[in-house]
């Protein structure tokens, strides 16, 4: 079963606007993990945020967390052409005395020029 | 520093062949993680290697199997494929410290598989 949940599925902007993608998951986390996959490609991660966060911002990226309602959204300010891509959230699930990310099924970001 | 590298980036088997996917992990990192993406399952978690020994294991049939090898090279192979096992496989590797550490996974391009 899926962790995360990425809203919305797909969002389409004009370049210049800003994007927000939103990440529901269900149990309890330690951190949260956004990575960006270009068409086809392999994914690349872009930010890192602790469950003792409530921010975090890296360049055009602020992503924000809400342990009590399990929730992350990513901000992507003035969007470029060049962030079309497709933007997962991924949180750690513990199983076996090791642990595993698991991926929601992404949020498909397209912006025009 | 070189990045993960997936051998072959695309192939095209029939049913009931098998196949063998390669993966080196940047240098220094001792976990390797395999994933399949499809568009309707999404990214699924297969299995995580670590100092060749395989420490997490996803809800796959026992037709996906893996390994890795001493310098922490890992392979995975699918026996008797199915046309559902068309997807891209991709490959991530983490300088994991513990399970206290936070896991931030460096991935490949992938490997397309076609299954026909």
């Amino acid at each position: 079963s899926q962790q995360g949940e990425e809203d919305p599925q797909a969002l389409s902007i004009q370049e210049g606007e800003n994007a927000t993608m939103n990440c529901s998951y269900k149990t309890s986390i330690n951190n949260l993990q956004w990575y960006r996959q270009n068409s086809g490609r392999g994914l690349v991660h872009l930010i890192l945020i602790r469950s003792n966060e409530r921010e975090k911002h890296s360049g055009r990226l602020r992503v924000t967390l809400d342990t009590s309602k399990k929730s992350s959204s990513l901000l992507i300010t003035a969007s470029r052409a060049a962030d079309t891509a497709s933007y997962f959230c991924a949180t750690p699930i513990r199983q076996g005395g090791s642990e595993k990310l698991v991926f929601g099924k992404g949020t498909k970001l397209t912006v025009n020029p | 520093k070189a990045g993960v590298t997936q051998t072959p980036r695309y192939l095209i088997k029939t049913r009931g062949q098998q196949v063998t996917l390669s993966c080196s992990p940047i240098s220094g990192h001792r976990s390797v993680s395999w994933y399949q993406q499809t568009p309707g399952q999404g990214l699924q978690f297969l299995f995580e290697y670590f100092s060749e020994t395989q420490r997490n294991k996803g809800n796959f049939p026992g037709r996906f199997s893996g390994r890795q090898f001493s310098n922490s090279r890992s392979e995975m192979n699918v026996s008797t494929l199915e046309l559902g096992d068309s997807a891209l496989y991709l490959c991530a590797s983490s300088l994991k410290i513990g399970v206290s550490g936070a896991n931030v996974l460096t991935f490949g391009a992938g490997s397309r598989l076609t299954v026909l």
